[in-house]
């Protein structure tokens, strides 16, 4: 069974910068093909994609944000991070992580497993 | 990046409706395609995915269609455990965008 759970500070101020942890099971990082990637949604508002990373080490970060995020992974602990500096009231949020369904080429074609979500808040 | 436009952004309907919710890419996508159903307080959950396979265990009422530039979530006949928001996501090209949503509510 594939799970993923995310953590971290439930609070952070303004500037400061956010780590999230995602800790998962079922599969491993250092399979080929698979990749995980983190997402936010702000108080009764749509998705938005962060990062991804895969098994090899390629990144991918959303255009408009990939100045301030890192995302990294430490297959021994099964684990994925994402760091997010210079927070802003604006990125509150619940941050997920997702495994991502790859087809046959590798070609990514759906966040299949998703975590339950942690709500961060920016105030100071 | 490629804008994702729902419609329509909210709709009422009563149970054992057919409803269609439609999603389109500002530019094409192929097939690259995914919808998620949303429950308040809780994740996605994946529904269908290349634009119209059938996730496992999601019931077949839920179908999706479309290639390129238009595509459609149908659900055909609704269920009280339907009522809830749904997106679509692309992944033809980075960053991977989602559409802005449809609330789906009881008439």
């Amino acid at each position: 069974q594939v799970t993923l759970r995310e953590s971290g500070p439930a609070l952070v101020k303004p500037t400061q910068t956010l780590t999230l942890t995602c800790t998962f099971s079922g599969f491993s990082l250092s399979t080929s093909g698979m990749c995980v990637s983190w997402i936010r949604q702000p108080p009764g508002k749509a998705l938005e994609w962060l990062a991804r990373i895969d098994w090899d080490d390629d990144k991918y970060y959303s255009t408009s944000l990939k100045t301030r995020l890192t995302i990294s992974k430490d297959t021994s602990k099964n684990q994925v991070v994402l760091t997010m500096t210079n927070m802003d009231p604006v990125d509150t949020a619940t941050y997920y992580c997702a495994r991502i369904r790859v087809g046959g080429d590798y070609t990514p074609v759906a966040f299949d497993i998703w975590g339950q979500g942690t709500m961060v808040t920016v105030s100071s | 990046a490629i804008q994702l436009t729902q419609s329509p952004s909210s709709l009422s309907a009563s149970v054992g409706d057919r409803v269609t919710i439609t999603c389109r890419a500002s530019q094409g996508i192929s097939s690259a395609l995914a919808w998620y159903q949303q429950k308040p307080g809780k994740a996605p959950k994946l529904l269908i995915y290349d634009a119209s396979s059938l996730e496992s265990g999601v019931p077949s009422r839920f179908s999706g269609s479309g290639s390129g530039t238009d595509f459609t979530l149908t659900i055909s006949s609704l269920q009280p455990e339907d009522f809830a928001t749904y997106y679509c996501q692309q992944f033809n090209s980075y960053s991977y965008t989602f559409g802005q949503g449809t609330k789906l509510e009881i008439k």
